[in-house]
């Protein structure tokens, strides 16, 4: 069964470095999400992105974040200075008619 | 802001009960989502239910969409230990492009 792939599992940066989280959406899904999970803590929007441009964001998708479709594959979320409190479960999620498959997920940590 | 709660945040059972976990909103949505996470793990899809009053059974799992659309239940049929897990509701609105998710529901069947 297709599924959402993220890479890598497991990021450990320092802080004020810039972190690139990359995922494979399913192929023939058109909306594309990054989500994050803070421990304990509920799942949090931050970015979705339709034909090639962002189509929502959440307050926490700041001038520190970015999504880029590279290819006709791949989407990436860029952290460009990350700070502590960015550590968390990064889920990637792709969706068609309404049904919305999540990754993975890479765990971020920032130290 | 729209906001999903779950009851109840917690929930511990013996193996052969029945439960009910409750998803409650005063907002109405296009389509509600329900998953399953396990720890370290992304959330799994369960099931998506778009019209009010829907009933969707997916083995022992019942779920149920409510008239409003504003609501949505999970009843789980003689529990069983490999149910344990963090249960979560998500919610789509028409003319948004995310998915809100619910403050979760941990269960643990215990055998």
């Amino acid at each position: 069964e297709p599924e959402v792939t993220q890479t890598p599992s497991h990021q450990v940066t320092q802080m004020g470095q810039e972190v690139i989280l990359r995922c494979v959406p399913i192929s023939n899904h058109l909306y594309f999400y990054w989500y994050r999970q803070i421990l304990g803590q509920k799942v949090e929007f931050l970015v979705s992105f339709y034909n090639n441009e962002i189509s929502e964001k959440s307050e926490i998708f700041d001038d520190q974040f970015s999504v880029e479709r590279p290819d006709g594959s791949n989407f990436t979320l860029k952290i460009r200075s990350t700070k502590l409190e960015d550590s968390a479960m990064y889920f990637c999620a792709s969706s068609v008619g309404g049904r919305a498959f999540f990754g993975q997920g890479t765990r971020l940590t920032v130290v | 802001t729209q906001l999903l709660e779950q009851s109840p945040q917690f929930l511990s059972i013996q193996e052969g009960e029945n439960l009910t976990v409750y998803c409650n909103s005063s907002s109405v949505f296009s389509s509600l989502q329900w998953y399953r996470q396990e720890p370290g793990e992304g959330p799994v899809l369960l099931v998506t239910v778009v019209t009010g009053g829907e009933v969707k059974k997916l083995k022992r799992l019942t779920f149920q969409f409510g008239d409003a659309r504003k609501d949505s239940s999970l009843h789980i049929t003689a529990a069983q230990p490999g149910d344990t897990g963090l249960y979560l509701c998500a919610g789509g609105s028409a003319g948004t492009y995310k998915y809100i998710f619910g403050t979760g529901t941990r269960l643990k069947v215990l055998a």
